[in-house]
């Protein structure tokens, strides 16, 4: 499959451990925020999204924490297991004319078995 | 992906050549985009769609033009092609401004 990114900041866990994946957000007005996962050679899927009206929302496994004063994202993954090596990408909506997305950069997380 | 499909999946061809990929969806949404990505530099966005014939640039346009003649189409084309825009093209669609983007499987593209 393409690789999507070689100098990705890269997060190696053991299977069974948890896993926290941290993502910087640029803008302080943005009142949305989504995180992706990538797999090699395939598009972004959609993982779990929260609103700025919240700070914390749980998915099967999953949980995002939002924290609005740093401007911080981080998804973190309960049991880590080897199915869930890829790249994530967390994704801010800036309220701009277009709708757009606006993407960090990535994180490669790579399970041990 | 449910809803998206891009075409082609894979695609060849020479250096001035112009090249046009095609993003379908069957959700009716109204927003569309065009990304590239490419190692080191993520997902840019090339252009998008906010509704038929309404399309705007994205921060990586040069080169490209799009077309969305229908909701359920949006065109990209490389009028020209160079070995600089080997990469791979993802479109996406998306329903509103608090809903995620919906990925294609993407299009690798080589330009020789």
């Amino acid at each position: 499959g393409e690789s999507v990114g070689l100098h990705l900041p890269t997060l190696s866990v053991q299977e069974g451990d948890n896993s926290i994946i941290n993502c910087a957000y640029s803008n302080s007005a943005s009142d949305y925020f989504i995180w992706y996962k990538q797999e090699s050679g395939k598009g972004p899927q959609f993982i779990i999204d929260i609103r700025s009206n919240m700070d914390k929302r749980q998915g099967q496994r999953v949980t995002v924490l939002l924290n609005k004063t740093v401007k911080h994202l981080s998804l973190q993954i309960a049991a880590t297991q080897p199915g869930d090596s890829a790249v994530y990408f967390c994704a801010e909506n800036q309220g701009n004319a277009g709708n757009m997305l606006t993407f960090g950069g990535g994180t490669r997380l790579m399970v041990k078995p | 992906d449910a809803g998206i499909t891009q075409s082609p999946r894979h695609k060849v061809t020479e250096t001035g050549t112009p090249v046009t990929l095609r993003c379908h969806q069957t959700e009716n949404h109204r927003y569309m985009y065009w990304y590239r990505q490419d190692p080191g530099h993520g997902l840019r966005l090339i252009h998008y769609s906010y509704g038929v014939k309404d399309t705007d640039k994205g921060e990586v346009s040069d080169g490209y033009s799009v077309s969305r003649s229908k909701t359920e189409d949006f065109l990209l084309t490389l009028e020209s092609a160079t070995s600089s825009q080997t990469s791979v093209y993802f479109c996406a669609i998306r329903e509103d401004r608090v809903s995620g983007y919906t990925f294609g499987s993407g299009t690798r593209l080589t330009v020789v």
